[in-house]
């Protein structure tokens, strides 16, 4: 079983929300962990959006926009990326990650579509 | 502005080696450790190598581990990755990317460099 498991893809209207999840393997507790969000568009590196442990740890990525959030579901062990307010330029793949055992260790990524 | 500037990828085959370098400019080198991340072509992205600020401490993926070696130097700017026994499956693009001291957050990424491993 992978560490991070993510949706290989989700769709969602423009102006809608979009929620992102990264679950955690079981044993590993989503509580002791920072998450990192990444967004990446065809062609380009990815890009830092934000770090998401708790409300009194985290941070967002220079420049990225509130539409942007992070929280966790500690009864699903997972951690969310949250997007509000779509928008076409949205459209990209999502990886999380984590340090775990001093590697860090990224999701399979989700494509995010907005129709 | 922070630049991250990978070089030396290209065409190998099986078993070869290859050197990577990165060029950093625009903040503190010394004072961030440094990673490479590698993306096999239409993949996700797969962490290969961290480095501590002074080099003291390195770290590896498993499947890289005995074959790759991380290095840095900080009087020149810059990171290095040292490919060994290259195999078809290390063909990826190559990130090299800065990671914050303390929160661990990978916060800037360079272009990219593409290695491929082919006979």
């Amino acid at each position: 079983q992978a560490v991070l498991t993510q949706p290989s893809s989700l769709s969602a209207s423009p102006g809608a929300s979009a929620s992102l999840t990264c679950t955690l393997r079981s044993g590993i507790n989503v509580g002791t962990y920072r998450i990192y969000w990444y967004q990446q568009k065809p062609g380009s590196p990815p890009q830092y959006l934000l770090r998401y442990k708790s409300d009194s740890d985290k941070q967002q990525g220079s420049g990225v926009p509130s539409r942007f959030s992070g929280s966790k579901d500690a009864s699903a062990n997972a951690g969310i990326l949250l997007v509000s307010g779509l928008q076409s330029e949205d459209e990209a793949d999502y990886y999380c990650m984590i340090w775990h055992n001093t590697a860090a260790v990224f999701g399979g990524g989700t494509k995010l579509t907005v129709l | 502005e922070v630049q991250l500037v990978e070089s030396g990828g290209g065409l190998v085959k099986p078993g070869e080696s290859l050197r990577l370098s990165c060029a950093a400019s625009g903040f503190s080198f010394s004072t961030y450790s440094m990673n490479w991340v590698r993306q096999a072509p239409g993949k996700g992205l797969e962490w290969v190598s961290s480095i501590s600020t002074t080099g003291t401490y390195t770290y590896y993926a498993d499947s890289v581990k005995g074959r790759f070696t991380i290095s840095r130097d900080n009087a020149k700017n810059s990171l290095y990755l040292q490919m060994n026994s290259l195999r078809a499956e290390d063909t990826a693009v190559y990130y090299c990317a800065r990671e914050v001291t303390g929160t661990e957050e990978i916060d800037y990424w360079g272009q990219g460099t593409l290695v491929t491993v082919s006979s």
